[in-house]
């Protein structure tokens, strides 16, 4: 079973932040928090992965709460090549178990 | 610089028969993943290779399946009596280090 909760589907407008939230509550004190997407008939991609503290790269923001049982992906400015299948992960070993994820469908 | 590549694209067989499938990882990257995807479903863990350690197994779901890295670099995934329930697309990630997964563009099998 997946250790993350998310929202099946999202819509957000083009040019807007897209804020993707996922719960994660019975994570471990030394698992990661990491976010992948898959765009249609592609593999995943990586996004970024954060521990404790926020984090920020050329792709999106990682906000996790301070107690560490949620988060939420930021898509700063979301484009129409945002929309695809975005996964959060709570990384257990080798067994990167990948839920349902969540739809993002960007909107002109 | 190039990045995870998989063959065949695609494969069409029939039931009964053995597949093989291909992956090469991104040059120097020492850990190797096989997935998983039936349609519309999420990814399904299936074999995990780092370096020289014995692999990690845990995710393959019979003895049916089998998978070898030779030389540290290319991985071969190996469906042998293949049953129409494998038809998925068959993903191969690479790593360099604990965080970052790097996938292929996957192989669709379609068992008939």
């Amino acid at each position: 079973d997946a250790k993350t909760t998310q929202p099946p589907s999202m819509d957000c407008a083009e040019g807007r932040a897209a804020n993707l939230p996922c719960n994660h509550s019975t994570i471990s004190g030394n698992e990661y928090v990491y976010w992948y997407r898959q765009i249609h008939s592609q593999g995943p991609q990586y996004i970024i992965h954060g521990l404790k503290n926020n984090e920020t790269n050329e792709m999106a923001s990682l906000i996790i709460t301070e107690d560490r049982k949620s988060s939420t992906l930021i898509l700063p400015h979301a484009t129409l090549r945002d929309t695809a299948v975005y996964y959060c992960i709570v990384r257990n070993n080798n067994d990167m178990r990948f839920g349902a994820g969540t739809r993002l469908t960007v909107k002109p | 610089g190039a990045g995870v590549s998989q063959s065949p694209s695609n494969k069409v067989t029939e039931k009964g028969k053995d597949v093989e499938l291909r992956c090469d990882p991104i040059s120097g990257h020492t850990a190797l993943y096989w997935y998983r995807q039936s349609l519309g479903q999420g990814l399904e863990f299936l074999i995990y290779f780092q370096g020289n350690s014995a692999p990690d197994k845990s995710g393959l779901p019979s003895d049916r399946f089998s998978a070898e890295r030779t030389g540290g670099s290319v991985s071969t995934l190996t469906i042998q009596r293949t049953q129409q329930e494998d038809s998925a697309v068959y993903l191969c990630a690479s790593s360099l280090d604990v965080y970052a997964q790097y996938f292929g563009p996957g192989t669709r099998l379609t068992v008939t």
